[in-house]
């Protein structure tokens, strides 16, 4: 079946730069996505990349695909307290849900 | 647009009980999706509706149900409760398009707690 892994655990130092990182099965998926979870809060979306891109900056992030690998990065440039959360890799979508990731807390040491 | 709603924020419930949740999406989408939240299993589909009608189901018992109505909400039922059933209930909405980039929107989530 579809599995989406994930590390559980990123320990940054603020102002650096964190690399979540996440691997995936499903060959088929066309897209795919990065959601986070702050405490007691529902997820956000924060980005997505469709399956035939190997990279997409949006201002502080950058996603990069390794479709050969199955491999999806997310990068998040000058780490802020803010964003400690816990961030999910997903694919899917549509009519079959979204396949998610355990999730990998990030935290920011200041 | 408002954002996605859900309601109530919070429950209690004792064993054997049965819990109803609702969520309203983002106006102009007719996609709900129902996810399940635990820390030992992480986020779970549940099921998802489109147009009042199931489109597709997870792996749940048939404990787990929902409906939708005509404007798009969404309600999702949990009869004879078990302690397992504890979780944060995470409802998405969407376009509803399959296939295709179908971005999903999430509510605040409802904390069931079962007693």
């Amino acid at each position: 079946g579809e599995d989406v892994e994930q590390s559980l655990f990123l320990s940054v130092r603020e102002g650096d730069s964190s690399v979540i990182n996440c691997t995936y099965t499903d060959s088929s998926s066309t897209y795919l996505y990065w959601y986070k979870q702050e405490p007691g809060a529902g997820l956000q979306l924060l980005t997505y990349i469709f399956s035939n891109m190997d990279m997409k900056q949006d201002q502080r992030l950058t996603v990069l695909l390794n479709k050969k690998d199955k491999h999806l990065s997310l990068r998040i440039a000058d780490t802020q307290t803010g964003d400690s959360a816990i961030y999910f890799c997903a694919e899917g979508g549509g009519a079959d849900g979204l396949t998610f990731g355990k999730g990998t807390h990030l935290i920011i040491q200041p | 647009k408002a954002g996605v709603t859900q309601t109530p924020r919070y429950l209690i419930k004792t064993r054997g009980q049965q819990v109803t949740l609702s969520c309203s999406p983002i106006s102009g989408h007719r996609s709900v999706s129902w996810y399940q939240q635990t820390p030992g299993q992480g986020l779970q589909f549940l099921f998802e509706y489109f147009s009042e009608t199931q489109r597709n189901k997870g792996n749940f018992p048939g404990r787990f149900s929902g409906r939708q109505f005509s404007n798009s909400r969404s309600e999702m039922n949990v009869s004879t409760l078990e302690l397992g059933d504890s979780a944060l209930y995470l409802c998405a909405s969407s376009l509803g398009g399959s296939g295709g980039r179908n971005e999903q929107f999430f509510g605040p989530g409802t904390r069931l707690t079962v007693l």
